[in-house]
């Protein structure tokens, strides 16, 4: 099976500006995860969907947000870009998202504000 | 609250040489407990998850982790270390009972000399 897949990899944008990035799950996986990584929180959690309804929600402003697709690609955007925003993002694709299911991620968009 | 620590910003080994990096969790219930590996620029890979049963784990590239409850840890070895498994490794635990998202430790460089 294909892995998880996640475009683009890399994106420079600057202040103010908004970005949408893409997540394509691995076939018949119906849970997907977004994280922001950076060095100083480490790996953060955004939020998670599951059959186009978001379940779970981390502790980030209103500017970041998500949606779900019936064919369970997903896609987040950021509005208003900040310098703070800079970071690598992580989707993350499972069976059903929770218990012992394994999460299996893809290789990131690398984001950087300028 | 649930939280993951690694308490080894870097942990050092000779290639040859067991090496051990480490991992407590704090959650209420049984957890499930996973190992993440993460090479530069690229995303997480799946080592191993402890679900329930035997309290050590065999994952992937020869990596085995040790579920202990009493002590709230869950430490990932390796017999004999290999430059290449030179990365960044991330423990990672979820609360069976209610949540869809994992919670990530701080991470650990492992840095395997020649």
């Amino acid at each position: 099976k294909a892995g998880v897949t996640q475009t683009p990899r890399y994106l420079i944008k600057t202040r103010g500006q908004q970005v949408t990035l893409s997540c394509s799950p691995i076939s018949g996986h119906r849970s997907v995860s977004w994280y922001q990584q950076t060095p100083g929180q480490g790996l953060q959690f955004l939020f998670e969907y599951f059959s186009e309804t978001q379940r779970n929600k981390g502790n980030f402003p209103g500017r970041f947000s998500g949606r779900q697709f019936s064919n369970s690609r997903s896609e987040m955007n950021v509005s208003t870009l900040e310098l703070g925003d800079s970071a690598l993002y992580l989707c993350a694709s499972s069976i059903q998202g929770m218990g012992a299911d394994t999460q299996y991620f893809g290789p990131g968009t690398r984001l950087t504000v300028l | 609250a649930q939280s993951v620590a690694q308490p080894e910003d870097q942990v050092n080994v000779a290639e040859g040489n067991p090496l051990t990096v480490k991992c407590t969790y704090s959650v209420s219930g049984n957890p499930y407990l996973f190992w993440y590996v993460q090479y530069p620029n690229r995303g997480l890979q799946f080592l191993l998850k402890y679900i329930t049963g035997d309290n050590l784990v065999k994952g992937s590239y020869g990596f085995e982790a040790e579920f202990n409850k009493s002590q709230t840890s869950f430490h990932l070895k390796k017999p004999s270390a290999l430059v290449s498994d030179s990365a960044l490794y991330f423990c990672a635990v979820r609360d069976p009972g209610s949540s869809y998202k994992l919670i990530f430790g701080s991470g650990t460089r492992l840095l395997v000399r020649p």
